[in-house]
């Protein structure tokens, strides 16, 4: 069974901060790990790591892949209270559509 | 493109009552998901559908039936609410033809089941 654990459940830390969020997962066959962020509604898509595509960037966050020790990190500098958020990891093997998600980690900004 | 659409976006009811939450995307995605989200607990998958008239059951289906008849629908049906089931359902799709599993979330349904 896939399985898919986020550490550390939840983070308070001071605007400016830089955060690390940490993704570990057993997966078979495995084919993508995705980023979500979360606010008071749906989860909204954040990044996609592949084989063929194991570090992205979007401004303040990025995120990494390593497949060896199959595990993730979502990196989030210069945050700010916007970043406050649920962020969760999630990941999908070949043959099938569906995903596998963590609990979450819920990150506070304070102002 | 309206994405995916959930209605209604809140839901009381009674115990044994039943009751369908609707699902629809404009995308012409071949794979519909239904998750439940209960606090600590991440996501959790309900029910999915690789395309219309297939269907099958996730890691918490008990309670719950499904059915795809067309490429753009896929209701969640309570069939006996229990308190149980009180959580946020959210609807999801994506398509095949992609390099990953990305998937585009709906806004919500919050029910809450007395």
């Amino acid at each position: 069974e896939d399985k898919v654990v986020q550490s550390p459940l939840s983070l308070v830390v001071h605007e400016g901060d830089t955060v690390t969020l940490n993704c570990s997962y057993e997966v078979t066959n495995f084919r993508s790990l995705l980023w979500y962020k979360q606010e008071k509604k749906a989860p909204t898509f954040l990044f996609m790591l592949t084989s063929s595509g194991i570090e992205k960037k979007s401004g303040r966050l990025s995120s990494i892949l390593d497949k060896k020790e199959l595990f993730s990190i979502l990196n989030i500098t210069a945050t700010q209270t916007g970043d406050s958020a649920v962020y969760l990891c999630a990941v999908g093997n070949f043959g099938n559509e569906k995903l596998t998600f963590g609990t979450g980690t819920r990150l506070t900004i304070i102002p | 493109n309206a994405g995916v659409t959930q209605t209604p976006k809140f839901q009381v009811l009674k115990t044994g009552q039943s009751m369908t939450l609707q699902c629809a995307q404009d995308m012409n995605h071949e794979y519909m998901s239904w998750y439940r989200q209960d606090p600590g607990m991440g996501l959790r998958l309900i029910h999915y559908s690789v395309g219309a008239g297939i269907t099958d059951q996730g890691e918490v289906p008990n309670g719950y039936n499904v059915s795809r008849s067309t490429t753009e629908d896929f209701p969640l049906r309570l069939l006996s609410a229990a308190p149980s089931q009180t959580s946020v359902y959210f609807c999801a799709s994506s398509s095949s033809r992609t390099s990953g599993n990305e998937q585009y979330f709906g806004p919500g349904t919050r029910l809450t089941v007395t």
